[in-house]
């Protein structure tokens, strides 16, 4: 059974600093691995999706890499800013449609 | 628009009542997911369906059923409501992006469920 994992549960960091978000998961068999945000209340935002055979997406101030043989994703946020604060999931997905989601990480960044 | 949409947003409602939420998609996918969060749990399969013929369950669809009358509408019902079904759900579509086989996965707001 695949397990995903996100540490740390939370962080709060200076406005302006680069962080990174950690994603492992257990079993390495996964079609694709997809970065969403989550605001308070509302609904998921997809970030990235990294295909299992790609190191890497970036999508301006966010860079996500891949490294599927260690069971490892990181999410990494340059320069943050305070509207970046939010709960970040990943979720690794099958080639059969089915996606395990890990706890999230709460992030926090002060003005 | 939104592409995936949720009703009810909100729902109280008592134990042992039946209620349905609904689920509305434009994205012209096939793949139609069910998922609860719950605090500290993250987000759990409920139920998929990858067309209108093809339903399945998922981890936690206990308590649960679904039905899909149309490619672009996936219900979900708890037929006798009980307080630990109180969460949030969410339904989500999948369909290629990008090429090569790559899909995303789009989600609605959520509906935030009480059961009392």
């Amino acid at each position: 059974k695949q397990e995903v994992t996100q540490i740390p549960a939370a962080l709060s960091v200076p406005e302006g600093e680069n962080l990174v978000l950690n994603c492992s998961f257990t079993d390495s068999a996964i079609y694709n691995l997809q970065w969403f945000r989550q605001d308070p209340g509302k609904g998921l935002t997809s970030l990235l999706l990294i295909q299992s055979s790609q190191r890497e997406q970036t999508s301006g101030r966010l860079n996500a890499s891949l490294d599927k043989s260690s069971g490892r994703s990181t999410l990494y946020i340059a320069a943050s800013q305070p509207g970046d604060s939010a709960t970040y999931l990943c979720a690794v997905n099958t080639n059969a449609g089915k996606s395990t989601f890990g706890d999230g990480t709460t992030l926090t960044v002060k003005p | 628009d939104a592409d995936v949409t949720q009703t009810p947003r909100n729902r109280i409602t008592k134990t042992g009542k039946r209620i349905m939420l609904e689920c509305s998609q434009t994205k012209g996918h096939d793949r139609m997911y069910w998922y609860r969060q719950d605090p500290g749990l993250g987000l759990r399969l409920i139920y998929y369906s990858f067309d209108v013929k093809d339903i399945n369950k998922g981890e936690i669809s206990d308590g649960y059923s679904v039905s899909r009358q149309a490619q672009a509408k996936f219900s979900l019902s708890l037929e006798s409501a009980i307080p630990n079904q109180t969460a949030l759900y969410f339904c989500a579509t999948s369909g290629p992006s990008g090429g090569a086989g790559l899909e995303t996965q789009y989600f609605g707001p959520g509906t935030r469920l009480l059961v009392l």
